[in-house]
């Protein structure tokens, strides 16, 4: 089994749509999360961290449940420009190893 | 605009020749990794330094593989006997002020005939 796991989808959706992500890991003991967006042949970029509060960062929302060991992002309002791989990244317990999903593509169309 | 640079962007060689990356942060970080990423998967850990010191090297980074980062400045990375296994994006990463968090630069994609 994967440490962390996504579902490649793509996700398709017409702009101005709502859709999530979800995201699986293994390791209970995990204790940083994030949601990295990466463009196709680009490095990935730090999209944003996820607390056990959950937090919100304009349209974008990242939810951490512990007990299912699952993380969320969700996007609203989508735009063309959120066409990309959103990859889920769990800290390992070294704390500075990111472990990576294999991404979640997602395109927005017109 | 990212806070390190990576040279060359591209590199094509051939299956038994030896390669070096270097990774250039732009302003001084303490903490610097090396991932792989093959394609339709995402970045694999290979290595960390904290300054000068290498503190952890990934089962991935075989006999084949160095990293060095002299005086806690650049890196490089050398991969000896290429295989065409290796073709991959290299990403050098520099850690950012919340300790955990990584930003990448923009990556050296290894091709190996």
């Amino acid at each position: 089994r994967k440490e962390v796991e996504q579902d490649p989808g793509p996700f398709n959706v017409p702009e101005g749509a709502t859709v999530a992500f979800n995201c699986t890991y293994s390791n209970s003991a995990s204790q940083s999360f994030f949601w990295y967006r990466q463009d196709c042949r680009k490095e990935p970029k730090l999209l944003m961290s996820v607390y056990s509060s959950g937090n919100e960062d304009g349209r974008f929302t990242a939810q951490l449940n512990r007990a299912s060991q699952y993380i969320s992002l969700l996007i609203r309002d989508s735009k063309l420009s959120d066409s990309a791989t959103y990859l889920c990244v769990v800290v390992g317990d070294s704390s500075y190893k990111l472990i990576f999903g294999s991404g979640t593509r997602l395109l927005v169309r017109p | 605009d990212t806070g390190v640079s990576q040279n060359p962007r591209h590199k094509i060689t051939k299956r038994g020749q030896n390669v070096t990356f270097r990774c250039d942060p732009i302003s001084e970080h303490n903490r610097l990794y090396w991932y792989r990423q093959t394609l339709g998967q995402g970045p694999e850990f290979l290595t960390y330094f904290q300054n000068e010191a290498q503190l952890e090297k990934s089962r991935l980074l075989s006999d084949r593989f160095s990293a060095e980062r002299p005086k806690g400045s650049f890196s490089t990375l050398e991969i000896q006997r290429t295989e065409q296994g290796d073709s991959a994006m290299y990403l050098c990463a520099y850690g950012g002020p919340t300790y955990n968090e990584q930003f990448f630069g923009p990556g050296t994609r290894l091709t190996v005939l």
